[in-house]
């Protein structure tokens, strides 16, 4: 079966800008959950879908949001762009919310200029 | 909140060389999963490992939950082991996965 696919994978924006990315967990899986990787940071939780409701969320700014469509697929946005959000997005699907096996996608890898 | 440290940090070898690598966290846990990230950045699952041992071809995992540490073994390794490999656990309060800061593997021909 298909495994976890985000969109775009790559992407360059100027600062101040918005973006948004996707993602399509796998087929059944009900719950998305979103990181951000950076060099210095390593890997840090943004927020968890399930069932179109926000779940769980992390230390990020309001400037990130999310949500979650009825059919699971999830976006993230991040509004007004900082040099310091490049990074590597990535999403992760599972079963269900307590169940606890993650699946990752590709990742969208953003740039800020 | 729950700690989780992996070691070593760096580790080079070559091919053939088998190794371990460490993952200790700092309070008990409901899961705990070990993942390799490639080159080109994606994180693939290796081992969903609360506890016990597990074993996938030439890499097997060994969690002890009650000392609170997992190992991931390689052996034989292979070019293509190279990457960054992370260790996460889920503590249970919000679920939220967290993640060590990776030993990052070079596998020399």
């Amino acid at each position: 079966k298909a495994g976890v696919t985000q969109t775009p994978r790559y992407l360059i924006k100027t600062r101040g800008q918005q973006v948004t990315l996707s993602c399509s967990p796998i087929s059944g899986h009900r719950s998305v959950s979103w990181y951000q990787q950076t060099p210095g940071q390593g890997l840090q939780f943004l927020f968890e879908y399930f069932s179109e409701t926000q779940r769980n969320k992390g230390n990020f700014p309001g400037r990130f949001s999310g949500r979650q469509f009825s059919n699971s697929r999830s976006e993230m946005n991040v509004s007004t762009l900082e040099l310091g959000d490049s990074a590597l997005y990535l999403c992760a699907s599972s079963r269900g919310l307590n169940a606890g096996e993650l699946f990752f996608g590709e990742g969208s890898r953003l740039t800020v200029l | 909140g729950i700690q989780v440290e992996q070691s070593p940090p760096d580790l080079i070898l070559q091919e053939g060389a088998n190794s371990t690598l460490r993952c200790n966290f700092s309070d008990s846990v409901n899961n705990l999963q070990w993942f390799h990230q490639n080159p080109w950045g994606q994180l693939i699952n290796l081992f969903y490992i609360p506890s016990g041992t597990k074993q996938n071809g030439r890499l097997s995992a060994t969690t002890v939950a009650t000392e609170r540490y997992s190992l991931l073994y390689i052996s034989s390794s292979q070019t293509t082991d190279s990457g960054v490999y992370f260790c996460a656990v889920d503590g249970g309060n919000n679920r939220k996965l967290i993640w060590g800061l990776g030993t990052s593997l070079g596998v020399n021909p």
